[in-house]
C-alpha cells in the first residue's frame, strides 16, 4: 500500500521536449505539493494545491504547469525542457490545518540532455 | 513568505557523540515544525515534529526543542550511530498552514 506514488521514477529526455510526471496519494489528504531538489539537496517548493485549487505558485517558470483532476492526484507537465530542469522532483501530500506531517513520493529523477 | 535557515550545512561526528542542528524561521505565526531524514537516493521521511504549544519533545535518541520567542528550533541526536548518516531537513509551516518550507539541509556523517 503505497501512500504517495509518483511515476516515472526516472526520466531522461532531450532539451526542448515536453514531459509529464504523475502523482497519486491514497491517504485522504486535501493538500498536495511539488518540490524540486537540485544537486545541492535543497528542497524548493514549487506548487501547492488544496482540494484541487492552486494555492501556492513559487515563481516557477510558466513552462511548468501543474494539474489536479481531483484531490488525490497532482500531475506536473513541463514544456520545452531545459538543462537546468534536471533535478529530482518530489510530490508530497498532507492534511491542511491539522499540523501534521507531509508524506513524500519516491521522487522522479529528471535528466535533460 | 516563510524563510527557514538551517545550520550547519555539514556535520561530522564520532560514533557515540551527539549531533545538534539548528534552524530559525521568519513567520511568527508558524506553528508546526517537522524534521525529516533523507538517506541517499531515498525520499525524505519524518523523524520527529513539534507543535508551537510544546517546548521540547523526545523520542529515544532524538529530541527537538522550540523557542517561539527567538523563532528557532533545534534537533539533537544522542549516541550517534553509523545509520544516522543522512541529510536532515528542518521545516516550518506558514501562517495559513498551506506552505511547508524547508531549510537547506544538513549532511550528517557519523564516523565509526
Amino acid at each position: 500500500d503505497t501512500a504517495v506514488s509518483q511515476t516515472p521514477k526516472y526520466l531522461v529526455t532531450q532539451m526542448g521536449n515536453d514531459k509529464s510526471i504523475k502523482c497519486e496519494q491514497n491517504l485522504g489528504h486535501d493538500t498536495m505539493y511539488w518540490y524540486k531538489q537540485d544537486s545541492k539537496k535543497f528542497l524548493k517548493i514549487m506548487f501547492s494545491y488544496n482540494n484541487k485549487e492552486l494555492i501556492i505558485n513559487e515563481t516557477v517558470p510558466n513552462r511548468f504547469s501543474p494539474k489536479s483532476p481531483d484531490k488525490a492526484h497532482l500531475n506536473l507537465h513541463i514544456n520545452s525542457l531545459e538543462l537546468g530542469d534536471s533535478a529530482v522532483y518530489f510530490c508530497a501530500s498532507r492534511l491542511q490545518g491539522a499540523n501534521t506531517e507531509a508524506f513524500f513520493g519516491q521522487g522522479t529523477r529528471l535528466t535533460v540532455v | 513568505g516563510e524563510n527557514v535557515e538551517q545550520h550547519p550545512s555539514t556535520l561530522s561526528v564520532q560514533e557515540g557523540d551527539s549531533a545538534v542542528i539548528k534552524c530559525t524561521y521568519s513567520d511568527s505565526a508558524s506553528n508546526y515544525f517537522p524534521w525529516y531524514k533523507q538517506e541517499l537516493g531515498k525520499r525524505p521521511q519524518l523523524i520527529i515534529d513539534i507543535r508551537s504549544n510544546v517546548g521540547e519533545k523526545k523520542d529515544q535518541r532524538i529530541a527537538v526543542t522550540l523557542n517561539k520567542t527567538a523563532k528557532h528550533f533545534s534537533l539533537h541526536i544522542t549516541e550517534t550511530q553509523p545509520e544516522d548518516s543522512a541529510v536532515y531537513f528542518c521545516a516550518a509551516t506558514g501562517s495559513n498552514d498551506y506552505k511547508l518550507s524547508f531549510g537547506a539541509g544538513t549532511t550528517v556523517t557519523v564516523r565509526a
